[in-house]
């Protein structure tokens, strides 16, 4: 089993719609947890931070679910660009070893 | 803006050539990790490196690659004798001293390497 799972898509949806991303991670030790956007041929960025409690930040909302070992991404009234590829980050181990997932993509379409 | 900076943007060398990449964390920053990300594929961790030690390098490949992260400069991540399967784009990321991998990633822009 892979450390941190996503998956791929793409996931193509109209402008307006509400999409949800899941990501499944296998260490139950898992410390912190971050999505990541990725643009085509850039640099990953930061989008958020996941917490425990939930948080939210406009229209994105992450959760964490420990008992399942799940994080999720939820983006609503979806805009063209929020068009790309979203990375899942999981910290882990002694140092917080980081892992990413392979990113699930995102399309949306006018 | 003092974010990450890698450099150079893009590399061109020949089979059989060496590569250095270069990488200068965020100012404050003493955490450094190098990525490689082939087209159309997810990014894959090489090596995690504090200033003067390497923390893991379970993600390099045992032969022609080595990096580095001197107490004085950028830290380098060097590939020998490269091949066409070398041919990715190279991403740095750094994050700070206190939290390690807890704290979030900041990349740079990465180095497009090409080899012909």
């Amino acid at each position: 089993r892979k450390e941190v799972e996503q998956d791929p898509g793409p996931f193509n949806v109209p402008e307006g719609a509400t999409v949800a991303f899941n990501c499944t991670y296998s260490n139950s030790a898992s410390q912190s947890f971050f999505w990541y956007r990725q643009d085509c041929r850039k640099e990953p960025k930061l989008l958020m931070s996941v917490y425990s409690s939930g948080n939210e930040d406009g229209r994105f909302t992450a959760q964490l679910n420990r008992a399942s070992q799940y994080i999720s991404l939820l983006i609503r009234d979806s805009k063209l660009s929020d068009s790309a590829t979203y990375l899942c980050v999981v910290t882990s181990g002694g140092y917080q070893k980081v892992t990413f997932g392979t990113g699930t993509k995102l399309q949306v379409i006018p | 803006n003092a974010g990450v900076m890698q450099n150079p943007r893009h590399l061109v060398r020949r089979r059989g050539q060496e590569a250095r990449l270069r990488c200068s964390p965020m100012k404050g920053h003493s955490h450094v990790y190098w990525y490689r990300q082939l087209p159309e594929e997810g990014l894959k961790f090489m090596v995690y490196l504090q200033k003067e030690n390497i923390i893991d390098e379970s993600g390099m490949p045992k032969e022609r690659f080595s990096a580095e992260f001197p107490k004085e400069g950028p830290s380098i991540l060097r590939i020998q004798q490269v091949v066409r399967g070398d041919s990715a784009a190279y991403f740095c990321a750094s994050s700070p001293p206190r939290g390690g991998g807890n704290q979030p990633q900041h990349f740079g822009d990465g180095t497009r390497l090409s080899i012909l």
